[in-house]
């Protein structure tokens, strides 16, 4: 149990478009979502917490209007990078909380990896 | 001050030994503790969590917590070269309710 997935694994894209990352808790319902981004052997990012239904919460220093985080539904939320360039080229990763709170258990998906050419 | 420091390492031990991997923690109000393991180019990857005073085990992994001595560790038995990873420690207080990790700690298992 706990599967969380995303999709794509891995996009490219051209410099000044915009990518829209999908993250799915396939077997438990997430009342919360988080986005990280990870450089090569650098530490997990944290960049914005989403709760269901509500406003993305985001770190300092991270650009809201660049990256859009919607969490329409307990087992969808989405990242959009938009106007992307290459210094978003980095590995992204979600998690999802399960709706039990008691413990925080926080479960990764893959990650999907994007290149800005 | 980061609160949730560890053994930075890298650690190696051969393979069939017990790895330890050590993680201190700053915040009292830390209630739920992680460890994560990160194959490199991959997402960190849930392998135990503990909330209480004491040890948990699970298969060759077992997870020591003291919240007297704010102390986490991960004990791995028989380690394998599969276990080569980088273990990140978390913890969870309830006013932050996101997860506060360690820089990770560098294992490698000998063959």
């Amino acid at each position: 149990g706990a599967v969380v997935s995303q999709h794509p694994s891995w996009v490219i894209c051209k410099s000044g478009t915009s990518v829209k990352i999908e993250c799915r808790s396939l077997d438990f319902q997430a009342t919360t979502m988080f986005w990280y981004r990870q450089f090569p052997k650098k530490s997990l990012m944290l960049m914005a917490t989403s709760n269901e239904g509500s406003k993305a919460t985001y770190e300092q220093g991270v650009e809201k209007d660049k990256f859009l985080i919607n969490h329409a539904s307990l087992t969808l939320s989405t990242l959009t990078v938009t106007s992307a360039h290459p210094e978003d080229s980095s590995f992204y990763i979600c998690s999802a909380r399960p709706g039990q709170l008691v413990f925080y258990e926080q479960y990764f998906g893959p990650g999907t990896r994007l290149t800005v050419t | 001050q980061k609160e949730v420091e560890q053994n930075s390492g890298p650690l190696s031990v051969p393979e069939g030994a017990i790895a330890s991997l050590n993680c201190t923690y700053s915040d009292r109000g830390s209630q739920s503790f992680f460890w994560y393991r990160q194959y490199s180019g991959k997402s960190p990857e849930l392998i135990m969590s503990i909330y209480s005073n004491g040890d948990k085990e699970d298969g060759r992994f077992t997870a020591q917590l003291n919240k007297a001595s704010q102390y986490v560790s991960l004990l791995i038995r028989d380690s394998q070269p599969s276990d080569s990873a980088t273990y990140l420690c978390a913890s969870i207080s309830g006013s932050a309710r996101q997860l506060t990790f360690g820089s990770g700690t560098q294992l490698t298992v000998l063959p």
